[in-house]
């Protein structure tokens, strides 16, 4: 299976900041199927991005995904109160579906 | 609006079993693609199982391969998951969420989930 690794584990930045998240790809995913998701404390996962760039419906434009092969990069331009979250990537390409272990963006 | 409640999560023995619910809206369920994703609490997430919008077609992750079934009932806008001889390492927080589109299993809706302990 494919697994994937995300750095920073934590990262701490203030309201405004850009933040830029990675996820390293153990083998090479197909077609860039590459989701990332944010997790609020206690609420569901939400998608953000799927096949590496493409932005989900609802999703602000600050949000933007690149990379190929088996690096890929979220970045959060400026980063508002409700971004402050847990971060997951996942592969869409290959079965089982696997999700990175996440990065915390929290507060400097 | 879309949205995807679950039911049916609750504390059992290991070896037990459970069927779990998910009761959709807002959206024509019966053309898409749905899946179960499973989180243990402050853990990360993991692929459960997936059934296409029909119906007629299903996959496993291989830890639950064999023990669980998923299945759906389009006519009732409902989605289930039968887990027998559940193991404690099946314990955790358990999604019912909807495919992007027919095969990109990428999930752009979610429910809140449901509960599940397995513990004697």
């Amino acid at each position: 299976e494919i697994v994937l690794t995300q750095s920073p584990g934590t990262v701490s930045l203030s309201p405004g900041d850009r933040a830029t998240l990675s996820c390293r790809a153990s083998q090479t995913i197909t077609d860039n199927y590459l989701a990332w998701y944010r997790q609020m404390p206690g609420q569901a996962p939400r998608l953000l991005i799927y096949g590496a760039s493409r932005r989900a419906t609802g999703i602000p434009d600050r949000f933007s995904g690149s990379g190929s092969g088996t690096d890929f990069t979220l970045t959060i331009s400026r980063l508002e109160p409700e971004d402050f979250a847990l971060y997951y990537c996942q592969q869409h390409a290959t079965s089982p579906w696997t999700f990175g272990q996440g990065t915390k963006v929290e507060i400097k | 609006e879309v949205q995807l409640l679950e039911s049916g999560g609750g504390l059992v023995q290991p070896g037990g079993s459970l069927r779990l619910s998910c009761a959709a809206s807002g959206f024509p369920f019966g053309n898409y693609w749905m899946h179960w994703v499973r989180q243990v609490p402050r853990k990360g997430l993991m692929w459960v199982s997936r059934i296409n919008s029909g119906g007629t077609g299903t996959t496993y992750a291989d830890s639950v391969k064999g023990r669980f079934t998923i299945s759906r009932d389009n006519a009732e806008n409902t989605l289930f998951l039968q887990m027998n001889s559940l193991r404690a390492d099946d314990t955790a927080v358990y999604y019912c969420v909807r495919d992007v589109g027919a095969g990109w299993y990428s999930f752009d809706s979610w429910g809140r989930g449901t509960l599940v302990t397995v513990s004697s």
